[in-house]
């Protein structure tokens, strides 16, 4: 069975820093990652995804995300943190079409002024 | 854009009612789930549904649970006899599944149960 750990329930960084969130996962068979986004009393919206392919990959709102096999992790990163990137964040990783997600506890980020 | 609708946004109801939840997939897409999320816990897998039947489904998906696809467009999820431990946001997802393993997210139903 797949698992997914987020390292660090709440981050804190300043408007202007580098943002580093973890996730680390644990699958049998090539996984497609993912990262959401949610908003206070919102829904979940895609940041990024891996597939196959490229392991260095962009998305949404400057965010970026690095899949790395040998370290079971797929970290996401953004250069510098705006006040809006404030949200929960959500690791999720699945093996095969169609298969449910499974989803990591996610990270409170809180930006700073 | 297509996008995943949900309805109500908001429920309440009292303990030991029915309540159904109501989703409207992305039109060309083959696999549906819900997910729920008790407030500050993790987003968790409920069941997933392909042509027409249950594909998959968590240990949190017991007798009280069922879903149903009765048109071409509707996917629903039905609580028979709520409890207070099933307050939650209760979210939809689909995927188009061969092109894609992405899963497209509703903006979820909270339900609330007194």
């Amino acid at each position: 069975a797949q698992s997914v750990t987020q390292l660090g329930s709440h981050v804190s960084v300043s408007e202007g820093a580098l943002v580093l969130l973890r996730c680390n996962y644990s699958s049998s068979v090539p996984p497609y990652l993912f990262w959401y986004v949610q908003y206070p009393n919102q829904g979940l919206q895609l940041l990024l995804k891996y597939t196959t392919g490229a392991t260095l990959v962009k998305g949404i709102n400057g965010f970026e995300a690095e899949f790395k096999k040998s370290e079971t992790s797929f970290h996401l990163t953004k250069p510098s943190a705006h006040m809006s990137d404030a949200a929960e964040y959500f690791c999720a990783v699945s093996v095969s079409y169609g298969q449910n997600f499974v989803f990591g506890p996610g990270t409170r980020l809180s930006v700073l002024p | 854009e297509p996008e995943v609708t949900q309805t109500p946004s908001h429920q309440v109801t009292q303990m030991g009612q029915e309540v159904i939840l109501r989703c409207v997939p992305i039109s060309n897409h083959l696999y549906f789930y819900w997910y729920r999320q008790i407030l500050g816990q993790k987003v968790e897998f409920l069941v997933s549904f392909y042509n027409n039947e249950i594909s998959e489904k968590s240990e949190i998906f017991d007798d009280q649970f069922s879903v149903e696809r009765p048109d071409g467009s509707n996917f629903t999820l039905k609580i028979r006899s709520t409890k207070l431990e099933d307050s939650a946001m209760y979210f939809c997802a689909s995927s188009g599944g061969r092109i894609s393993n992405e899963q497209f997210f509703g903006p979820g139903t909270r339900l609330t149960v007194l």
